[in-house]
């Protein structure tokens, strides 16, 4: 079945060390993007990617960086420099115009917890 | 800027009840405006997309609605369920912008 796999599931990270979370697709999608979710607001953007070796800031980059080296694969790295990273994370993939028609296909989340 | 705004926050009601969330968004040029589920813990997945043009669309026990003049839509949830527990997520898009707007959510939490 085609998906969006996010990995790991739950992560605990101390003070000051760079975490990545897995993000991979298999449904030929295009772009990919990376939501943040916090308790009683909507997701916010992190990074998107229309393309491959491509990609954008998006609302809130700073603290965080990806890399789009693959058409399937996009990870995020939650660096030391995000202030406050204990949040739920979402990556997402469209077929390229999913900002337009709103059409987004999300993997199940990554829980981020800074210890 | 684009708001999207959605009530109430959350909301409990018994099996087998119906029950409207709303959605009023700012949002403009509008280009459509999608319902998505979330189940705790889950990633969201999309109920219906509403265009400019539509009224109402169904999708099972799952009415939304919209008013284009107004910026509002509504979704209508029929018979509920138990498995209707869960975050409704209201996402507006916008012609000139490639991001999309989302609502905080509506909690619904279906009770036995």
């Amino acid at each position: 079945d085609g998906g969006i796999t996010q990995s790991p599931k739950y992560l605990f990270r101390k003070e000051g060390q760079n975490v990545t979370l897995s993000c991979e697709q298999n449904l030929n999608h295009d772009a990919m993007y990376w939501y943040r979710q916090d308790p009683g607001q909507g997701l916010r953007l992190i990074y998107y990617s229309q393309i491959v070796n491509d990609f954008q800031k998006g609302d809130i980059a700073e603290g965080y960086s990806v890399s789009r080296e693959k058409k399937e694969s996009f990870p995020l790295t939650v660096t030391s420099a995000q202030k406050n990273p204990t949040a739920f994370y979402l990556c997402a993939s469209s077929r390229g115009q999913g900002m337009i028609d709103g059409e987004l296909f999300f993997g199940e989340g990554s829980r981020l917890t800074v210890l | 800027k684009n708001q999207v705004e959605q009530s109430p926050q959350s909301l409990i009601i018994l099996e087998g009840k119906n029950c409207t969330l709303q959605c009023n968004y700012t949002v403009s040029p509008f280009s459509n405006l999608r319902w998505y589920k979330q189940d705790t813990g889950r990633g969201p997945v999309s109920l219906t997309i509403m265009t400019f043009s539509e009224n109402t669309k169904s999708n099972g026990r799952y009415t939304a609605t919209l008013d284009a003049d107004t910026k509002q839509s509504s979704l209508h949830i029929t018979a509920s369920q138990l498995s209707d527990s869960a975050s409704y997520i209201c996402v507006v898009s916008a012609w000139d912008d490639y991001k999309l707007s989302f609502g905080a959510g509506t909690t619904v939490t279906v009770r036995a």
